[in-house]
């Protein structure tokens, strides 16, 4: 049973579209969550982490989190063709080994 | 510059041999990890280790081993691979156990 469920798994939107991402824990221990972004052939690269409820906006990126639901999502505003990319959430447990839990991912294809 | 490296990048080996991959951080971060990336892109934490202590170790099969020189280096050794042991294998680096991860750019291992 994957603790970290990502949707939907694909996503096509047009250029400066909006893009939303969602990701949702079923861990109960999870206090932080990060997204990354891993575009082909190249490892992930951290895009923003929120442990607050409410939102969190660095330009063209917004991250929701609700801590209650333990469901966190990303919004892409604008989107762009350089903006296709796997994009994986992440959960930390506030307890036990640390560790982050990774989820499947969702695809993002923006067509120009 | 100051990053996650590894080596090789791309390494092709037939089934029973040994096989190792190199990982060296120049961030100064106490504790690094190593993740295999399978086919369906999902992210599985293999070992994470923390000044040279084993803090993680899920269950791999033991023909998998971590070897740390020192906190800045933590190579993976494969003893005698299997083909499902064709992944692409990441090394990260975090400052501690709970903050965020920064990944290398991997090394793809195909098992003949």
């Amino acid at each position: 049973q994957q603790k970290v469920q990502q949707s939907p798994e694909s996503l096509i939107v047009p250029e400066g579209g909006m893009a939303s991402l969602n990701c949702t824990s079923s861990d109960r221990n999870v206090d932080y969550f990060w997204w990354y972004r891993q575009h082909s052939g190249k490892s992930p690269k951290m895009l923003m982490s929120i442990f607050s409820n409410g939102e969190k906006e660095e330009g063209r990126f917004t991250v929701h989190l609700n801590k209650a639901s333990l469901h966190t999502s990303l919004h892409i505003r604008d989107s762009q063709p350089s903006d296709s990319a796997l994009y994986l959430c992440a959960a930390r447990a506030s307890s036990g080994s640390w560790q982050l839990i990774f989820g499947s991912g969702t695809q993002l294809t923006v067509m120009p | 510059e100051t990053a996650v490296f590894q080596t090789p990048n791309y390494h092709v080996t037939q089934v029973g041999n040994e096989v190792s991959f190199n990982c060296k951080q120049t961030l100064g971060h106490d504790t690094m990890y190593w993740y295999k990336q399978d086919s369906k892109k999902l992210l599985k934490i293999m070992f994470s280790y923390n000044n040279k202590q084993l803090i993680v170790n899920e269950t791999v099969p033991r023909r998998f081993s971590p070897q740390s020189s020192d906190k800045a280096h933590l190579n993976l050794r494969i003893k005698s691979v299997e083909p499902e042991d064709s992944a692409v294998y990441l090394c990260a680096s975090s400052l501690t156990g709970v903050d965020t991860q920064y990944f290398g750019p991997g090394t793809r291992l195909l098992v003949l």
